[in-house]
């Protein structure tokens, strides 16, 4: 079993919808989570830290569940911008980062 | 500021040549972290820096492949009798201490022959 799953998609979306994306961790030592964004070609740039008690920036809300082990990103009133691939991840301790393999995203206008 | 910079952006070998890649961190970050991602996949982890030493280098493949960090700042990634399957985008990230946000360069695209 991978240590991070998400689901590779892509999620075709229609511009103004609201879309969420979940991912799995296996190892419940997983101490920080996190939601990445890349875009095509691009290098993978920090779009938020997911907490425990959930987070919101704008359009984005983030969710942990420790005990079922799932991260969770929301984006409501999506853009043609928000088009890219969603990778989740999680750190332990003051190591490396595990990546999923990422979920693409395509807003349709 | 500056960010984290890779050379070169693109490097084409032959199969069984030596290859070097070099990453820049942001000034003044203690850690560095190597990652390889090949297409379709998330970056996987190769190795880390605290300051001059590697303080996990787990990720790295096998006895091929080789960083150093000499002075604390630039870091080279050595890959030896590089083989088809070596070819990825290999990504270099710094932060201000490892517990801090990682910030990743724009990579390097490998690619054997």
């Amino acid at each position: 079993r991978k240590e991070v799953e998400q689901d590779p998609g892509p999620f075709n979306v229609p511009e103004g919808a609201t879309v969420a994306f979940n991912c799995t961790y296996s190892n419940s030592a997983s101490q920080s989570f996190f939601w990445y964004r890349q875009d095509c070609r691009k290098e993978p740039k920090l779009l938020m830290s997911v907490y425990s008690s959930g987070n919101e920036d704008g359009r984005f809300t983030a969710q942990l569940n420790r005990a079922s082990q799932y991260i969770s990103l929301l984006i409501r009133d999506s853009k043609l911008s928000d088009s890219a691939t969603y990778l989740c991840a999680v750190k332990y301790g003051d190591d490396k980062i595990i990546f999923g393999k990422g979920t693409r995203l395509h807003i349709l206008p | 500021g500056a960010g984290v910079s890779q050379t070169p952006s693109n490097k084409v070998t032959e199969k069984g040549k030596y290859v070097e890649l070099r990453c820049d961190p942001i000034s003044g970050h203690t850690a560095l972290y190597w990652y390889r991602q090949s297409l379709g996949q998330g970056p996987e982890f190769l190795i880390y820096f605290q300051g001059t030493g590697a303080a996990d280098d787990s990720g790295l493949p096998n006895d091929r492949f080789f960083a150093v960090r000499p002075e604390g700042s630039v870091s080279t990634l050595k890959i030896q009798r590089t083989e088809r399957g070596d070819s990825a985008v290999y990504l270099c990230a710094s932060s201000l201490s490892a517990r801090n946000e990682q910030f990743f360069g724009p990579g390097t695209r490998l690619t054997v022959l």
